[in-house]
């Protein structure tokens, strides 16, 4: 079963680097994720997706200072420079035939 | 640009039918598919299902199967989620998304209540 794992919280300082863990089922280690960040009392929006090999496209708009990454089954998203805005939660995505997935989640705090 | 634009918001009884839009432009509707996202107060994204407009191929997480019917009228370049009866479970926000794979371009978020 396909399946995304996500820590639930993660918290770092204001400037800092901070990087969010998410991590496809058995089986699934070579599928591509997508990253989403929602900003408190907004909307989802699209931030990049992340490959198997590491390589990851951004969507409109985004920052330098978010990228991706891979290692075996589990996918990054690193954020540096935090600032307050990127507060918030994120949530991972895959996909395969005809069914899409979504990860729990994880709350950011920027301190 | 790629727009998503949702209907307003809905207040409904328990037992009433409902049917909320999504609108696409920007882009050609017929060629990407569509999806429905639930998330539920203080909850995470559920993916509910998705529709490919040019042949209104459908496909349902199973977790909605039977609940929910998702449609598009290409003439119009809009898909929509349906209720024919609504519980007070189905209270929560619907955002549509347009699938690239992924989901790349998000509505803004219908906000549905269920309450008597």
């Amino acid at each position: 079963q396909l399946v995304l794992t996500q820590s639930p919280s993660a918290s770092a300082s204001l400037g800092a680097s901070v990087k969010l863990t998410c991590t496809l089922s058995s089986g699934h280690s070579t599928y591509a994720i997508a990253w989403h960040h929602q900003q408190p009392e907004k909307g989802p929006r699209y931030l990049m997706k992340v490959n198997n090999d590491g390589s990851h496209y951004k969507g409109d708009g985004i920052p330098d200072r978010f990228s991706g990454s891979s290692s075996g089954a589990d996918r990054y998203l690193t954020i540096s420079s935090l600032q307050s805005e990127d507060e918030g939660d994120y949530y991972c995505q895959t996909w395969g035939t005809g069914i899409q997935v979504f990860g729990g989640g994880t709350k950011l705090t920027v301190l | 640009e790629v727009q998503l634009v949702q209907s307003g918001a809905e207040v409904k009884k328990p037992g009433e039918s409902l049917k909320i839009s999504c609108k696409g432009s920007g882009y050609s509707f017929t060629s990407y598919w569509i999806g429905w996202v639930r998330q539920m107060p203080g909850k995470g994204l559920e993916w509910m299902g998705i529709i490919y407009p040019g042949d209104s191929d459908t496909r349902y997480s199973p977790s909605f199967q039977g609940q929910v019917t998702i449609s598009a009228d290409k003439s119009i370049s809009t898909a929509y989620l349906q209720w024919s009866s609504l519980k007070a479970s189905d209270t929560a926000m619907y955002y549509c998304a347009r699938l690239g794979p992924p989901f790349r371009n998000w509505g803004q978020g219908t906000l549905v209540t269920v309450s008597s």
